[in-house]
């Protein structure tokens, strides 16, 4: 199957500070990404859908100008938290669609960022 | 009435039995249905894709698809210890790209 990578797998920051999560395809071409929330014991949650060269589409309830998406090229996605806060620590996870018409619509996850706010 | 239903379990099977996993979803245009499975503190992992009505087979694992109905199903065969995860099934509705995901199946396969 496809690889996904992310990247860091887990990182603590400090109540207001900014943090990036990468989300890489490693081995095909993604024209789109998305990025999920997945809280201790619950379901994923979607966050954004995250298109190549255009701006990200939030689902409702999600903050743009807190949960910042950048899709710069077919193999990365950035996602930044911005001025994080203890509510905001879960479990952050990437997928990407292989834009290939062999596997159509098929999504493959990344590791996962779990992000802890002090 | 959720988009895609799964029963949340657990449900409990002795190892080398077969375990059935079963989701409704309620658009009746969905057109693209996965099975994917999610270790505890770890991402999910698609294990199976299916589009037409029948069953699809893959090693233990075996897909049924009946869009008449709105369900699919996953079995696995000869269940293992190691099997014992969160079965998540996802559904693109209508004709979009976006995977709506179920709650989740917990299965728990025990030795």
């Amino acid at each position: 199957g496809a690889v996904v990578s992310q990247h860091p797998s887990w990182v603590i920051c400090k109540s207001g500070t900014s943090v990036k999560i990468e989300c890489r395809s490693l081995d095909f071409q993604a024209t789109t990404m998305f990025w999920y929330r997945q809280f201790p014991k619950q379901s994923l949650m979607l966050m954004a859908t995250s298109n190549e060269g255009s701006k990200a589409t939030y689902e409702q309830g999600v903050e743009k100008d807190k949960f910042l998406i950048n899709h710069a090229s077919l193999t990365l996605s950035t996602l930044t938290v911005t001025s994080a806060h203890p509510e905001d620590s879960s479990f952050y996870i990437c997928s990407a669609r292989d834009s290939s018409g062999s596997s159509y619509n098929e999504q493959f996850f990344g590791p996962g960022t779990r992000l802890t706010v002090l | 009435q959720k988009e895609v239903e799964q029963n949340s379990g657990p449900l409990s099977v002795p190892e080398g039995a077969i375990a059935s996993l079963n989701c409704t979803y309620s658009d009746r245009g969905s057109q693209s249905f996965f099975w994917y499975r999610q270790y505890s503190g770890k991402s999910p992992e698609l294990i199976m894709s299916i589009y037409s009505n029948g069953d699809k087979e893959d090693g233990r694992f075996t897909a049924q698809l009946n869009k008449a109905s709105q369900y699919v199903s996953l079995l696995i065969r000869d269940s293992q210890p190691s099997d014992s995860a969160t079965y998540l099934c996802a559904v693109t509705l209508g004709a979009g790209n976006m995977l709506t995901f179920g709650g989740g199946t917990r299965l728990m396969v025990k030795p």
